[in-house]
């Protein structure tokens, strides 16, 4: 298996710029999580998905953030405008309804705004 | 109070060594609880789960206490391979979600 794929790697943006990170999850699996991880509030969760459909978004920071998965095999975490503070390392993961325990992560997206 | 509190170390030790990490959490609702392991620039990833009998996996062994909302981690017999950040984790309330805790690093040198 592939393993949850995340795109890009590394981003550097100046403030103001729309910034796009997506995740293809492990095939089969039908939950998928938005993380941040920052030196500063370790791992918070974002927002998470079961079967395609938001379920809990109270992790998102602000009006800035959107998340969509348009289907089982695609999400997107979109941030417009960037903003400084926005830099982090941003992951994705995946994992069967009701199979928290085995939740997989993505190798992440370090996003730097400048 | 944060969810999960963890003390963030380092913990710098000989190989050889036994070492302990603590972590207690808030929400007495939460059901399932984790060791996650992330070594530096990495992803996270899933040590084991901890159980209210105690589990052990080799040279690592967890314990968890509810009534004292407590859990923690020992690990025998340090390798250099074992340096890295272990993260404590519980489920939300509902179940569905994870809750990290800030991690705890761990040095082991020879």
């Amino acid at each position: 298996d592939a393993g949850v794929i995340q795109s890009p790697r590394h981003e550097v943006t100046e403030m103001g710029q729309e910034v796009t990170l997506r995740c293809k999850p492990i095939s089969g699996h039908n939950s998928l999580f938005w993380y941040r991880q920052t030196m500063m509030r370790g791992l918070e969760l974002l927002i998470y998905f079961n079967n395609n459909v938001p379920i809990d978004d109270s992790g998102m920071p602000e009006d800035r953030f959107s998340a969509k998965m348009p289907n089982a095999s695609f999400s997107t975490l979109k941030i417009q405008p960037s903003e400084p503070r926005d830099s982090a390392v941003y992951f994705c993961a995946s994992s069967l309804v009701g199979g928290i325990e085995t939740q997989y992560f993505g190798p992440g997206t370090r996003l730097l705004v400048l | 109070r944060k969810e999960v509190e963890q003390d963030p170390g380092p913990f710098n030790v000989p190989e050889g060594a036994t070492v302990a990490f603590n972590c207690t959490y808030s929400n007495s609702a939460s059901q399932s609880f984790f060791w996650y392991r992330q070594d530096c620039r990495k992803e996270p990833k899933l040590l084991m789960s901890v159980y209210s009998s105690g589990n052990e996996d080799g040279r690592f062994t967890a314990q968890l206490n509810r009534a004292s909302q407590y859990i923690s981690l020992l690990i025998r017999d340090s390798k250099l391979s074992d340096s890295a950040t272990y993260l404590c984790v519980v489920t939300n309330q509902a179940g569905t979600a994870l809750i990290f805790g800030k991690g705890t690093t761990l040095s082991v040198s020879s």
